[in-house]
């Protein structure tokens, strides 16, 4: 298995564009998650899906972010308009069953500037 | 809600010296717990799990960490540190019910001194 794959690895873009960040899953697993990784505020949980309907997005900072996960391999993050402090490491994991381990990819290094 | 606290943002050992980094967790209902390792401009990596079966869990690379409900604890420990072990490393919860939410602590930085 190729693990959990995130598209791209980096983004530079201009603060008030959109930014799409992507994501395909372990085959099988049925959780996924998006997290935010910074060095004030640690990792934080943005949204985490099971079989594909999110459920709980209480960490997505504001409206400016919007998560949807259309099929059970693939998830996008959004963020519409971009602003600086939105730069970060963004993480996509995703997990087989409920109190298993979650397998994390790469992740996505944004930076707006 | 669960929360997780790691105590000390760094540790600093030397090689061959005894490593523990400590973990306490906050949780309604049983939790799952887990430890994680992020080496630089890597993602996370499973070191290893808790899910109620044995409360001594051993994982790769040598780890193993102990839960310990009465002190909501579950502290990594390595018997000797190899300078290969120098990341960062994350404690997780989540619940042992449908709530499945998995939630990190901030991190402890392990350096390893020659």
């Amino acid at each position: 298995d190729a693990g959990v794959i995130q598209s791209p690895r980096h983004e530079v873009t201009e603060m008030g564009q959109e930014v799409t960040l992507r994501c395909k899953p372990i085959s099988g697993h049925d959780y996924l998650f998006w997290y935010r990784q910074t060095m004030m505020r640690g990792l934080e949980l943005l949204i985490y899906f099971n079989n594909n309907v999110p459920i709980d997005d209480s960490g997505m900072p504001e409206d400016r972010f919007s998560a949807k996960m259309p099929n059970a391999s693939f998830s996008t993050l959004k963020i519409q308009p971009s602003e600086p402090r939105d730069s970060a490491v963004y993480f996509c994991a995703s997990s087989s069953r409920q109190g298993g381990a979650a397998f994390f990819g790469q992740g996505t290094r944004l930076t707006v500037v | 809600a669960q929360s997780v606290t790691q105590l000390g943002s760094h540790v600093s050992v030397s090689e061959g010296a005894l490593v523990l980094l400590r973990c306490n967790y906050s949780s309604s209902v049983p939790p799952y717990l887990f430890w994680y390792v992020q080496y630089p401009n890597q993602g996370l990596q499973l070191l290893l799990k808790y899910t109620s079966a044995a409360t001594l869990v051993k994982g790769i690379n040598g780890f193993e960490a102990e839960f310990k409900k009465s002190e909501t604890s579950f502290h990594l420990t390595k018997p000797s540190a190899h300078m290969s072990d120098a990341a960062e490393y994350f404690c997780a919860v989540s619940r042992m019910d449908s709530s499945y939410k998995l939630i990190f602590g901030s991190g402890t930085r392990l350096l390893v001194r020659p």
